[in-house]
Formats: structure tokens, C-alpha cells, sequence
């Protein structure tokens, strides 16, 4: 069975431009989170998605936003981006919400510049 | 808000000593999940805690999950080189509608 898959790798944005990130759950797996890693922080929880409805968003700013398609697989959106968004932005699926472990993808390498 | 604590942040051991990393909440978690993650990878699944006091192995790993829900630990026995990596708690509050809430980590180095 494929693991999580996430595109892009990597990828360089200036400042005040906004990003698209891209997340594929395993197959059959509903529930997708996104996290934001940094050195400071550590893992830092952003949203989680089961059946196309966020159903928990952690403490970060409006510009940071995400959305679930129909078959599972999640976007997140950042705007107006600033050089604190650098960071690891890891998405992590589940079979449900719950109790169920997470199955986390290689991640997207975020550099603003 | 609320908070997963870690303890120690980092950890340098010669290959062979035992090593222990705690987890502490501020509140009561409905279970709690290890993570182990290596240099340069993502976080991998390790084990799943839930009952008040339960105790896992996983070969050389011991895992427990305190009385009152609100600690953790992860033990291994006789490190290995290859347990060096980043080991991450993470507490779930209020049943299957909260989120994972992560520690910070515990970055474990292992001399050889």
C-alpha cells in the first residue's frame, strides 16, 4: 500500500506571495492533519480534515488555511506569506478521527525569503 | 492552552545505556501515541497508549502511560545506534474529538 504522498518537496518563496501544499492520504484513509515543524517549535498542529469538514484548527493565523476533497486527499493554503512560515509542513493520515495512529508523509521544505 | 511536556530536550548516551524520555500534561488525556522520528525522515508510529497504568513493550522499548492520564514514558533498554532519532509524545484530550497534541521531543544520540 503507497504511504502519504506530498508535493512539492521543496520549494523558495519571497515574502508576501502565497503557497499551495498538497497532501494524498493512504488509500482508504479519511482523516488527514497538517503540521508545521520547526527547530523551536517542534510539531505544531495546524488542522485536521475527515470528510471534507476541518474538524480542529490550531493556533495560527487566518492566512493559513486548508481544504479536503471527496476522495480524501487535502490542500493547505498559506498567503501572504512571511519568512516565519519557513518551516518542514508535514500531513499525516489516519483511518478516523480519534483514536486511530498517524501516518505521516516525507513533508514540504518551506523556505521564504 | 494546552500542553504536552517533554523531558529531557536532548539525551547523549553510549551504545548500551539505558535511556528514558517523560511526557507530562496538564490535563487528562484520553491516550497518548509515541513517535519515533530519525535525522532528515518524518515521524513514524510507534504505539498507542489508552488505559489508566497500561505498560507496552516493543522488544528493547517499554512504554507506560500513568495512573492519572496525564504522564508517559518511553524506555529503552542497552541503546543501539540505531535508536538515535527524535522521540515525540503526542496526548489526545477529550475522546476522538480532539487533536494530538505533540511534545517537543526528546533528540536521542547514541556513541557507538
Amino acid at each position: 500500500k503507497a504511504g502519504v504522498t506530498q508535493t512539492p518537496r521543496y520549494l523558495i518563496k519571497t515574502r508576501g506571495q502565497q503557497v499551495t501544499l498538497s497532501c494524498s492520504p493512504i488509500s482508504g484513509h479519511r482523516s488527514v492533519s497538517w503540521y508545521q515543524q520547526t527547530p523551536g517549535q517542534g510539531l505544531q498542529f495546524l488542522f485536521e480534515y475527515f470528510s471534507e469538514t476541518q474538524r480542529n484548527k490550531g493556533n495560527f493565523p487566518g492566512r493559513f488555511s486548508g481544504r479536503q476533497f471527496s476522495n480524501s486527499r487535502s490542500e493547505m493554503n498559506v498567503s501572504t506569506l512571511e519568512l516565519g512560515d519557513s518551516a518542514l509542513y508535514l500531513c499525516a493520515s489516519s483511518l478516523r478521527p480519534g483514536v486511530y495512529e498517524q501516518y505521516f508523509g516525507p513533508g514540504t521544505r518551506l523556505t521564504v525569503t | 492552552g494546552q500542553q504536552v511536556m517533554q523531558i529531557p530536550q536532548y539525551q547523549h548516551v553510549q551504545e548500551g545505556e539505558d535511556f528514558t524520555t517523560y511526557c507530562n500534561s496538564s490535563t487528562t488525556l484520553s491516550n497518548i501515541q509515541w513517535y519515533k522520528q530519525r535525522p532528515g525522515g518524518h515521524p513514524v508510529f510507534l504505539i498507542q497508549l489508552v488505559k489508566s497504568g497500561e505498560v507496552k513493550k516493543q522488544k528493547r522499548l517499554t512504554f507506560q502511560f500513568g495512573e492519572a492520564k496525564k504522564n508517559s514514558s518511553l524506555h529503552i533498554t542497552a541503546t543501539q545506534t540505531t535508536d538515535v532519532g527524535t522521540y515525540f509524545c503526542a496526548g489526545r484530550r477529550g475522546g476522538s474529538q480532539g487533536n494530538l497534541i505533540f511534545g517537543k521531543g526528546t533528540k536521542l544520540s547514541v556513541k557507538p
